[in-house]
């Protein structure tokens, strides 16, 4: 069982639609990441928060944006999304910060996304 | 040049039998390697990091090789469950950029 927690499982949104990507941890983790995975490839990052700040944007088209409400905590908001950004997103952690930390990062199971 | 580079496979193994397969690295400073698995249409789940001295986990055995740049996992005794992509994942600093290789698909086969 994954100690990432996110939500939804699978969500089917229309280009105009608004929704919202969650996940938890609980592990005291204080480094989250968002990761946007397609078929058969490796995952790619997309943003990387430590301490709750926002320390990586991979240049992350702006129709995508994280929130770190507080530690255990990110969302990924999504609005106006384009049929391509169909993948699986990942959230995952990582104990310690980035800048100190070469702890592994654990992943949550993905919400499976399709834009219609 | 690719930052992490794995040989796709498959890997067709018979149940019981061993199986080993490498990935190379290109930055000389990378400072912390892990291998992951992942299942088809699932996450990513770690697999075991991998040390300097190497490391064994059951039936897994890891190797960092720092002078050639590469790390290798070695799988004994293979079972069915092992069937899977393994992704070699190196960290190049502490900044949480993790660099993926593209994945070893293993098939085990009865």
């Amino acid at each position: 069982d994954t100690e990432v927690t996110q939500t939804p499982k699978h969500l089917v949104m229309g280009m105009t639609n608004k929704k919202s990507l969650k996940c938890e941890q609980h592990m005291g983790h204080r480094a989250m990441y968002w990761y946007k995975q397609k078929a058969k490839k490796p995952p790619e990052l997309m943003f990387v928060y430590s301490y709750e700040k926002l320390s990586i944007n991979e240049s992350v088209p702006s129709r995508f944006s994280p929130e770190c409400p507080n530690s255990s905590l990110l969302n990924l908001h999504l609005h106006a999304l384009q049929p391509e950004d169909s993948a699986l997103y990942l959230c995952a952690s990582s104990q310690g910060g980035t800048g100190r930390s070469n702890q592994p990062q654990h992943f949550g199971d993905g919400t499976r996304l399709s834009i219609l | 040049r690719k930052e992490v580079e794995q040989d796709p496979g498959p890997f067709n193994v018979p149940e019981g039998a061993t199986v080993a397969f490498n990935c190379t690295y290109s930055n000389s400073a990378s400072q912390s390697f892990f291998w992951y698995r992942q299942d088809c249409r699932k996450e990513p789940k770690l697999l075991m990091s991998v040390y300097s001295s190497g490391n064994e986990d059951g039936r897994f055995t890891a190797q960092l090789n720092r002078a050639s740049q590469y790390i290798s996992l070695l799988i004994r005794d293979s079972k069915l469950s092992d069937s899977a992509t393994y992704l070699c994942v190196v960290n190049p600093d502490s900044w949480g950029k993790l660099q993926f290789g593209a994945g070893t698909q293993v098939v085990v086969t009865p």
